[in-house]
């Protein structure tokens, strides 16, 4: 049974450009949420989609849009890229009612 | 506005000694209260959870104690082992909302 996968692993990008990351949320599950790890932060909870819709957000900026595909699969786009965007980006999936997330590897954006 | 609150920032343990990090959130609405395990370059992986309806909750060396009171709750580590030397992030959470808010994490260290 695969768990959350996230694709690329790794990403460099400069400021002003725009990047779009990938989740597949683990086997049976409904649910994509997005969260945003700084260098030694605690992850800061972006958005979630559930059917296709952004049902929850973070505080976070317009700049920070996503989609979800009917197979479930989400992404997340960041335009307009700052400096301050440079962090692991975290994809978590779980089943609509229930509170278990599991997260993915990440990827590592830097933006210079 | 930080909803959760985690310390110590660091911990150095004796292999086979007792880790434990405390956590203290604001909101009186969070009824869900998990822990992750993070090691480096990869995503938070639950260790346990807990919710306001139970004191203790104990699996395997990792066992919860909760003060709903005192809006506090910790997480113990029995017998420390070097495997267990990773970064520990407490997190919170309301019914149905799905949207974790987490501590600002402690690293763990344990020496042999």
């Amino acid at each position: 049974d695969a768990g959350v996968t996230q694709s690329p692993t790794h990403l460099i990008k400069t400021r002003g450009q725009q990047v779009t990351l990938r989740c597949s949320p683990k086997s049976g599950h409904d649910t994509v949420s997005w969260y945003q790890q700084a260098l030694g932060q605690g992850p800061q909870f972006i958005f979630q989609y559930y059917e296709e819709e952004e049902r929850q957000r973070g505080n976070f900026p317009d700049r920070f849009s996503g989609h979800q595909f009917p197979n479930y699969s989400s992404e997340l786009n960041v335009n307009a890229l700052w400096l301050g965007d440079s962090a692991l980006y975290l994809c978590a999936s779980s089943l609509r009612g229930t509170e278990t997330q599991y997260f993915g590897p990440g990827t590592r954006l830097l933006v210079l | 506005q930080q909803q959760v609150k985690q310390s110590p920032q660091s911990l150095i343990v004796q292999k086979g000694g007792i880790s434990i990090i405390n956590c203290a959130y604001e909101n009186t609405a969070f009824d869900y209260f998990p822990w992750y395990q993070q090691f480096p370059g990869k995503g938070p992986a639950l260790l346990i959870a807990i919710r306001p309806d139970v004191s203790e909750k104990k699996e395997g060396r990792f066992t919860i104690s909760f003060n709903k009171s005192a809006k506090q709750f910790s997480l113990h580590i029995m017998d420390s082992q070097p495997g267990d030397s990773a970064t520990y992030f407490c997190a919170a959470s309301r019914q149905g909302a799905q949207k974790l808010v987490f501590g600002q994490g402690t690293r763990l260290t344990i020496n042999p």
